[in-house]
């Protein structure tokens, strides 16, 4: 099993609204990370977790809080955002090394804020 | 630090035409070098890897060899069909995993 999915596929949300992201690997993989992709443009990290822990915090806004709650697990709890955080949320997982294993991304969360 | 360079599109082609999209790479260390691609509403797959200098990957046809002395890895395939039409992107992995800035390829029968 290499998959990597993501719930839900499509979210839209008032600027008042709390909401949350889900992804979910079977695949023993203990890195996981959030990813921002705006149209036309590459993904952006956001948040990495290495064995249950943040490791990597990109500057994101308060308004987006991760958690992990286990290894097979991980969540984007979204509050109050504004409507330039529309975007394809990618949860992505990795063994945990320096650089040679490759990520694995899931299908996105195409979010609209209204 | 690091960064990757990818040449920009979109790349127009026939079918059955050569391809060649190219990325260069700025980085301390040893990074790997990935090729994803991405359909249209789709998340990213994987294409091909290379986790050192000579190193060539290669997969359903692609192929792309890390070049330590250029600080390149481009892609590359003999013969494009339809199915090919995608964004492609270049990336890199040391401490992070960081992309290019993607390169539409549509191939056209």
């Amino acid at each position: 099993d290499t998959e990597v999915t993501q719930t839900p596929k499509h979210l839209v949300m008032g600027m008042t609204n709390k909401k949350s992201l889900k992804c979910e690997q079977h695949m023993g993989h203990r890195a996981m990370y959030w990813y921002k992709q705006k149209a036309k443009k590459p993904p952006e990290l956001m948040f990495v977790y290495s064995y249950e822990k943040l490791s990597i915090n990109e500057s994101v806004p308060s308004r987006f809080s991760p958690e992990c709650p286990n290894s097979s697990l991980l969540n984007l709890h979204l509050h109050a955002l504004q409507p330039e955080d529309s975007a394809l949320y990618l949860c992505a997982s990795s063994q945990v090394d320096s650089r040679g294993t490759e990520a694995f991304f899931g299908q996105g969360t195409r979010l609209t804020v209204v | 630090g690091n960064s990757v360079t990818q040449m920009e599109g979109p790349v127009t082609l026939s079918e059955e035409a050569f391809l060649t999209i190219n990325c260069t790479y700025t980085a301390t260390g040893y990074p790997s070098l990935f090729w994803y691609v991405q359909y249209p509403g789709e998340g990213l797959q994987l294409l091909l890897k290379a986790t050192k200098a000579d190193d060539k990957g290669s997969n359903k046809g692609f192929e792309a060899t890390y070049r330590k002395e250029t600080t390149s890895f481009h892609l590359e395939k003999g013969s494009v069909q339809v199915s090919d039409s995608a964004v492609y992107f270049c990336a890199l992995k040391g401490d992070k995993l960081i992309f290019g800035t993607g390169t539409r390829l549509q191939v056209f029968p």
